[in-house]
């Protein structure tokens, strides 16, 4: 069975351009999160999308958004990119099965250089 | 805000010694999770835990839940190079609606 896929695995983009980064859950999952991992700090929640809505999004400005397809596969934009977000962008992927926390399998990432 | 502490942040041994790593936390988990991340992937899931006072072997890795379930604990007896890494807990908060809160993380190396 595939896992969690993430596309690009790497990106350079300079201050003030977008970007758009792909995930594409376990197959049978309806849940997907995104984190970002800065170097050398922990994962910081950035947004939870089931069933394709928006459930719950962390504490990061409006210039970063998401959706989810009917496929559960997610999008997750960036506008106007600062230096400081330069970092490892996660994709995690879950089952969602009624209100409790299921097992969430992440993806290889997608580094992100911002210049 | 609920915050999960992870001691020690950084943790240099010797191949063959054994180590503990805490997570700790002042609100109780409805389940917590424990990954263990290579540098530029993502985080690859070891255990989770959700029955307080409950104890899980991995081959040389022993997690336990404590009996509140406030608090986790990472154990690895003869620690070998493989073993180098970051750990990462994780713990879903009662009523936190299924959302995952990390902790900082423990940067594991296990020198030869």
């Amino acid at each position: 069975e595939a896992g969690v896929t993430q596309s690009p695995t790497h990106l350079i983009k300079t201050r003030g351009q977008q970007v758009t980064l792909r995930c594409s859950p376990i197959s049978g999952h309806t849940s997907v999160y995104w984190y970002q991992q800065a170097l050398g700090l922990g994962l910081q929640f950035l947004l939870w999308y089931d069933e394709g809505e928006e459930r719950n999004r962390g504490n990061f400005p409006p210039r970063f958004s998401g959706r989810q397809f009917p496929n559960y596969s997610s999008e997750l934009n960036v506008n106007a990119l600062e230096l400081e977000d330069s970092a490892l962008y996660l994709c995690a992927s879950s089952l969602s099965q009624g209100r409790y926390q299921e097992t969430q399998y992440f993806g290889p990432g997608t580094r992100l250089l911002v210049l | 805000t609920q915050l999960l502490e992870q001691s020690p942040q950084f943790l240099s041994i010797q191949e063959g010694e054994n180590l503990t790593v805490y997570c700790n936390s002042s609100s109780v988990f409805s389940s917590l999770q424990w990954y263990r991340q290579e540098p530029g992937e993502g985080p690859v899931l070891l255990v989770t835990v959700v029955t307080g006072g409950e104890v899980k072997k991995l081959k040389r890795l022993t997690f336990q839940f404590g009996d509140a379930r406030k608090d986790s604990s990472l154990h690895i007896t003869a620690a070998q190079t493989g073993d180098t890494g970051l750990y990462l807990c994780a713990g879903a908060y009662v009523g936190s609606a299924r959302q995952l809160t990390f902790g900082s993380g423990t940067q594991l190396t296990v020198l030869p």
